[in-house]
């Protein structure tokens, strides 16, 4: 099953622009996990942030989280075309080991 | 060495037929999952393994679904008398050995497309 909403489920932005993905989940987290899918085939691990922390950056990427809204945000500044693709996020809790992945946000940025 | 790698990369079938799916972790990498792509239901786990423990199965939708991994590398997911609801992407990953304070990133490879007539 899935562990939240992702939103928007699709984003439309010109090139240069900033980009802002929200993801939010139900139960208490040990980290959250970014990917990006190209194409429909194998993900790409962005970022990763613990629930012990609350923003972190990496390159044109910053990533926040909060807990106590169970939410998190993806923001990419100055899109590039190539960073058209689908974003999810995704969540570890307890023992589990696994990925519970929210539904996606398909990011198109136009030249 | 090289990333994840998976095959086929597609793979056509007809209901009722049995299909192996082989997904070739990153040497090194202890953990290997299984995850499903479909339109309907989104990103789903399947199968963890972890070196020699017992295999977390609490994402195999039914029966017709198992997996092995031999000798804590290659891992095959088979699926028996498939069902037209078995068509998705089969995604499997590798990581490093979770630590206590370590959550490490999975490494996913470029799945394989099922699609069953």
């Amino acid at each position: 099953s899935q562990q939240g909403e992702e939103d928007p489920q699709a984003l439309s932005i010109q090139e240069g622009e900033n980009a802002t993905m929200n993801c939010s989940y139900k139960t208490s987290i040990n980290n959250l996990q970014w990917y990006r899918q190209n194409s429909g085939r194998g993900l790409v691990h962005l970022i990763l942030i613990r629930s012990n922390e609350r923003e972190k950056h990496s390159g044109r990427l910053r990533v926040t989280l909060d807990t106590s809204k169970k939410s998190s945000s993806l923001l990419i500044t100055a899109s590039r075309a190539a960073d058209t693709a689908s974003y999810f996020c995704a969540t570890v809790s307890g023992s589990a080991r696994q990925l519970t992945f929210g539904s996606g946000t398909q990011l198109t940025v136009l030249p | 060495g090289a990333g994840v790698s998976q095959s086929p990369s597609n793979k056509v079938t007809e209901k009722g037929k049995d299909v192996e799916l082989r997904c070739d972790p990153i040497s090194g990498h202890t953990a290997l999952y299984w995850y499903r792509q479909s339109l309907g239901q989104g990103l789903e786990f399947l199968i963890y393994f972890q070196g020699n423990s017992a295999p977390d199965k609490s994402g195999l939708p039914s029966d017709r679904f198992s997996a092995e991994r031999t000798g804590g590398s290659v891992s095959t997911l088979t699926i028996q008398r498939t069902q037209q609801e078995d068509s998705a992407v089969y995604l499997c990953a590798s990581s490093l050995i979770w630590g206590r304070s370590s959550y490490n990133e999975q490494f996913f490879g470029p799945g394989t497309r099922l699609t069953v007539l």
